[in-house]
Formats: C-alpha cells, sequence, structure tokens
C-alpha cells in the first residue's frame, strides 16, 4: 500500500529565515504530487505540482519554491519567509492528475514569528 | 464566483442523528467528486470517490451527486462522536487541466 510521509511535523521559524519541508511517498512510482498550504475558512490553496523529477508547475507567484529531486520526493523551500507564509502545508499525491484522487500526507504546521 | 461552495458551519448534532453535508459547483464540466474528512491538525483522508451522478454508499456514508442542480451531498447516518470533524468536498473536470477545486469544508461536532 502507499504511504506519503511529511516532515517535520510543526516547525517555528523566525522571519527572514530560510525553510525546507519535505515530502515522500512509498509503494508507488511516478506518482504525481502536490504542495499545498491550508488557511482557516479559506480551503485548500494550491502551490505547486509536479508530474515527474524535476518537473515543478507553479501555481501561486510567492516567495516559496519547490523542487523534485527524486521520483517520490517533492520539497517545498524558501529563502526568507515572511510572516504570511505561516499555515498548514500539505503535500498529497495522485496516479492521474485529471481523474484519480488526491492522498493528503499528515501535514507540517508552519508558524513564522 | 467561486468554482466550489461549502457552507462552513458549525454543524452540531447530537449522536444518532443523520448528518448531510453539501456542496454546489459552477462548472457543468466536473464530473469527479470526491469528499474527504479532516480531524484537527491532521492531513484530509479520503472517503468518497464518485464519477459523474448517482449515489455511492459505503458503510454509514452516501454520497450524492446531481449533476442537472451542480449539487453534491454526503450523507452520514447513526452518526458517532468520531465522526467530529471537517468535511472537505473536491471535484475535478478531469480534462486536461490539473485543478482539483476544493471547498473551504464544513466543521462537524457530534455530541454524545
Amino acid at each position: 500500500s502507499q504511504t506519503i510521509h511529511q516532515w517535520p511535523a510543526t516547525l517555528v521559524q523566525p522571519v527572514g529565515s530560510p525553510l525546507s519541508l519535505e515530502c515522500t511517498v512509498e509503494g508507488t512510482s511516478n506518482p504525481n504530487l502536490y504542495w499545498y498550504r491550508q488557511a482557516a475558512g479559506r480551503g485548500l490553496q494550491l502551490l505547486f505540482y509536479s508530474v515527474g523529477i524535476g518537473q515543478i508547475s507553479s501555481e501561486v507567484p510567492q516567495n516559496l519554491s519547490a523542487s523534485r529531486p527524486q521520483d517520490r520526493q517533492f520539497i517545498l523551500s524558501s529563502k526568507k519567509l515572511l510572516l504570511s507564509d505561516s499555515g498548514f502545508y500539505l503535500c498529497a499525491w495522485s496516479r492521474d492528475r485529471r481523474t484519480d484522487t488526491q492522498y493528503f500526507g499528515p501535514g507540517t504546521r508552519l508558524t513564522v514569528l | 464566483q467561486k468554482e466550489v461552495e461549502q457552507d462552513p458551519g458549525p454543524l452540531s448534532v447530537p449522536e444518532g442523528a443523520i448528518v448531510s453535508l453539501n456542496c454546489t459547483y459552477s462548472n457543468s464540466a466536473f464530473q469527479y467528486f470526491m469528499w474527504y474528512r479532516q480531524y484537527s491538525r491532521k492531513g484530509p483522508e479520503l472517503l468518497m470517490y464518485t464519477y459523474s451522478s448517482g449515489n455511492k454508499e459505503d458503510g454509514r456514508f452516501t454520497a450524492q451527486v446531481d449533476k442537472s442542480s451542480k449539487y453534491i451531498s454526503l450523507f452520514i447516518r447513526d452518526s458517532q462522536p468520531s465522526d467530529s470533524a471537517t468535511y472537505l468536498c473536491a471535484m475535478s473536470a478531469g480534462n486536461t487541466g490539473n485543478q482539483f477545486y476544493f471547498g473551504t469544508g464544513t466543521s462537524l461536532t457530534v455530541i454524545p
């Protein structure tokens, strides 16, 4: 069966510091991978998605970036965090990005102070 | 107009009640419909997945899609305190677009 991991689970960072959140998927190959941010009362905001190694599409312009160095690894980064980057970050995977459902990881709660 | 509208609640019901959760949407091209359950501080977990119109039942959960009205529902029978969570609807057109569209979630509390 497939499993998706995210770490860290929680993170408190000062404004201006760098960020690296990691997501890995087990039990499948060539998954489509997604990064979402969830804010209270605002639903899920798609940040990035990837259909393969090194292929990243950005949905929202911001100071975040994503990379996919390996087939089942997806990384969310920032060089300098803003207060507005605080939120709950979710990684998800799917087999087919058009028709298949998405399966979510446990999430990372980021607080920028 | 948002692609997907979902009443945020909160919804509070006694244990054993039938719960009805709903979403409306504007894009008639949506064909794939999902319901997720999200416990506090956890990632969403898939509950139901349906294609096109009709009903789908899984235990105490029934998902209903009415494409003519652009309306989907999730019914929970014999609700339990463990059903207390936020429920998110999601949908996709299944065409060349990538987007899954999510509702903002309805917060449900089942009171023992």
